[in-house]
């Protein structure tokens, strides 16, 4: 059974540091890995997809990559802000079905 | 761009009543998906359709039933609630396995 791990739990940094978040799974043999944004109350918003085949994904400040065989994927945030404080979570699938990990909590101080 | 909709953020129920969530996408989606989100437990999957009138048991599909009458329309029932189902509910949906999954906004669930 695929097991999604994310650690540490929480994290806090200063405004302006860059920060990598890590991901680590189990089972090797996923579709894809998607990382997804989670504002305290609100639903889950998605940030980037990697497909297994791909090393990584870039969209704005933020660059997610993948190493399949090793079962890894950080998501890179530069240049940090208030704004990115939240919860982030990865999720992988080796079919329609995510398992997700329990997310790490952001918060960035000004 | 994908919007999956819930029919309400807040809900407070009594015990044994029978409560509906709905949630409806408008990409033309495959497959949908119900989660419960708790705190120390992450999500976990009650149900999720692959088709219309398709579906599939998730993780923790007890006490839950669903209905998938739309392609775009996907329900989830609770036959009588419990104080033990006070979660958040999401829903999501997403085209195949190759494809992004995209979130409603929760429905915040309080059975007193």
């Amino acid at each position: 059974k695929q097991e999604v791990t994310q650690i540490p739990a929480a994290l806090s940094v200063p405004e302006g540091e860059n920060l990598v978040l890590n991901c680590s799974f189990t089972d090797s043999a996923i579709y894809n890995l998607q990382w997804f944004r989670q504002d305290p109350g609100k639903g889950l918003t998605s940030l980037l997809l990697i497909q297994s085949s791909q090393r990584e994904q870039t969209s704005g400040r933020l660059n997610a990559s993948l190493d399949k065989s090793s079962g890894r994927s950080t998501l890179y945030i530069a240049a940090s802000q208030p704004g990115d404080s939240a919860t982030y979570l990865c999720a992988v699938g080796p079919n329609s079905k995510l398992t997700f990990g329990k997310g790490i909590t952001l918060s960035v101080r000004p | 761009d994908v919007k999956v909709t819930q029919s309400s953020r807040y809900l407070v129920k009594r015990t044994g009543e029978k409560v509906f969530l709905e949630c409806v996408q408008d990409m033309d989606h495959e497959n949908m998906f119900w989660y419960r989100q708790d705190p120390g437990l992450g999500l976990r999957l009650i149900y999720f359709s692959y088709d219309v009138k398709m579906k599939e048991k998730g993780d923790i599909p007890e006490g839950y039933s669903v209905s998938r009458e739309k392609k775009e329309r996907f329900s989830l029932i609770l036959e009588s609630a419990s104080t033990n189902q006070t979660s958040m509910y999401l829903c999501a949906s997403r085209e195949g396995a190759y494809n992004e999954q995209f979130f409603g906004p929760g429905t915040r669930l309080t059975v007193l």
